[in-house]
């Protein structure tokens, strides 16, 4: 089944830590996307990659950073320079990143901060 | 400046009743889209519909319907007869094309618990 996979489901990291989140795809999509959700609020984009080896910032990217060696692979390492890093983070992929492309979702990472 | 605003924080219902999701959004482009996704306790969010700010036409999947009206900048959504599995957290979200890339600007969200 096509999908997009998201690694580990929870996460718990010590202050100071730096982590990094998995996502991976097999829709063959060209665009992959990271978005932030806070308790009670929507979802906010950290960063977006339209083609590998290219990425942009999004809204909220101090803190965050990424690669993309690879179509499928779109990994976002949280560093200790993230004050509030504790979230749930949403990978998401849609097929050319063309405005109003869908996007899909995977099933999200719960990050704490002990 | 885009904005997409969901006033509605919760809501609950009893199976059956009918329910309506209010959105508004604000944009100065005229070319955008809009969506519903669906947010269920497991957290994946589930795309439900895509509509473009040329085609105003209301559309009925099953027992969800979406009524679009561009002047009063509003994309509201309904449940008809709603049933437990509806219960979620709804997003509603504006892309805009003179943003030059897919981002997403999404409302708050509407947590809708249909009660057995």
């Amino acid at each position: 089944d096509g999908g997009i996979t998201q690694s580990p489901k929870y996460l718990f990291r010590k202050e100071g830590q730096n982590v990094t989140l998995s996502c991976e795809q097999n829709l063959n999509h060209d665009a992959m996307y990271w978005y932030r959700q806070d308790p009670g609020q929507g979802l906010r984009l950290i960063y977006y990659s339209q083609i590998v080896n290219d990425f942009q910032k999004g809204d909220i990217a101090e803190g965050y950073s990424v690669s993309r060696e690879k179509k499928e692979s779109f990994p976002l390492t949280v560093t200790s320079a993230q004050k509030n890093p504790t979230a749930f983070y949403l990978c998401a992929s849609s097929n050319r990143g063309l405005v109003g492309d869908e996007q899909f979702f995977g099933p999200g990472t719960r990050l704490t901060v002990l | 400046a885009q904005k997409v605003t969901q006033a509605q924080t919760e809501i609950s219902v009893v199976e059956k009743e009918d329910v309506t999701l209010d959105c508004v959004y604000e944009t100065r482009d005229t070319t955008y889209y809009l969506f519903w996704y669906k947010q269920p306790p497991s957290g994946e969010l589930v795309f439900l519909i895509r509509r473009n700010s040329f085609d105003e036409q209301n559309e009925i999947s099953g027992r969800y319907s979406w009524n679009f009206q561009k002047s009063t900048s509003s994309f509201n959504f309904t449940i008809t007869a709603s049933q437990v599995v509806d219960s979620a957290v709804y997003f509603c979200a504006l892309s805009e094309w003179g943003g030059a890339t897919n981002k997403l600007i999404f409302g708050t969200g509407t947590l809708l618990a249909v009660q057995p």
